[in-house]
């Protein structure tokens, strides 16, 4: 129930397309959503957040989609540019329960675009 | 302004042998985590702190311990280090006790031989 699952393992985009990366969740204690960018060598950033009651959120080229009835979420980058090509994870934390104050990675995107 | 320091950003330990990772951040930050990230399986959670004096157990704590004496330091101790244990490590930092919008150090790469 802790788990958080990611899809695709890898991507490659045409430079201009949109890159869409997808996670679900089982926890509904799960309150907190971020993405994270990750660049070879260097930490996690984080890119993108979302909380339950909202269904998108979008800042600049990147969204994201959340739909809490079928427990998944998703980011959505618009135009995508080779500057992009990272490994991206979806996260989810608890609010309440044994999920509290642990944020739970998915297992990581890897994005390639291509110019 | 450095934000979360982690030191050694690269070790190799011999099997048996024990080490502390370090790190350190300077934004005040209440909450701290430790992580791994092994290829094909992301980030597990191993150990984090909601504040001084107070520590948990993340998804796969075994064979690591950890304290917090300070706001500012929470290193994480291998004990008798072993090649499982070989992955990269981040420690990451977050306003508040809920360990929302994480910031992560550059990781230390370790490796058990």
């Amino acid at each position: 129930q802790q788990q958080v699952k990611q899809s695709p393992q890898s991507l490659i985009v045409q430079k201009g397309g949109i890159s869409i990366i997808n996670c679900a969740y089982e926890n509904t204690a799960f309150d907190y959503f971020p993405w994270y960018q990750q660049f070879p060598g260097k930490g996690p950033a984080l890119l993108i957040a979302i909380r339950p009651d909202v269904s998108e959120k979008k800042e600049g080229r990147f969204t994201i989609s959340f739909n809490k009835s079928a427990k998944q979420f998703s980011l959505h980058i618009m135009d995508s540019q080779p500057g992009d090509s990272a490994t991206y994870f979806c996260a989810a934390r608890g609010g309440w329960g044994g999920a509290t104050n642990k944020l739970i990675f998915g297992t990581g995107t890897l994005l390639a675009v291509q110019p | 302004n450095a934000g979360v320091t982690q030191t050694p950003k690269f070790q190799v330990l011999k099997t048996g042998q024990s080490m502390t990772l370090q790190c350190a951040q300077d934004m005040n930050h209440e909450y701290m985590s430790w992580y791994r990230q092994d290829p094909g399986m992301g980030l597990r959670l191993i150990h984090y702190s909601v504040g001084a004096g107070i520590t948990d157990q993340g998804e796969v704590p075994n064979g690591y311990n950890v304290s917090r004496s300070t706001t500012e330091d929470f290193p994480l101790r291998l004990l008798s280090a072993a090649p499982s244990q070989t992955s990269v490590y981040f420690c990451a930092s977050s306003y508040g006790t809920g360990g929302a919008e994480a910031f992560f150090g550059q990781g230390t790469r370790l490796t058990v031989v």
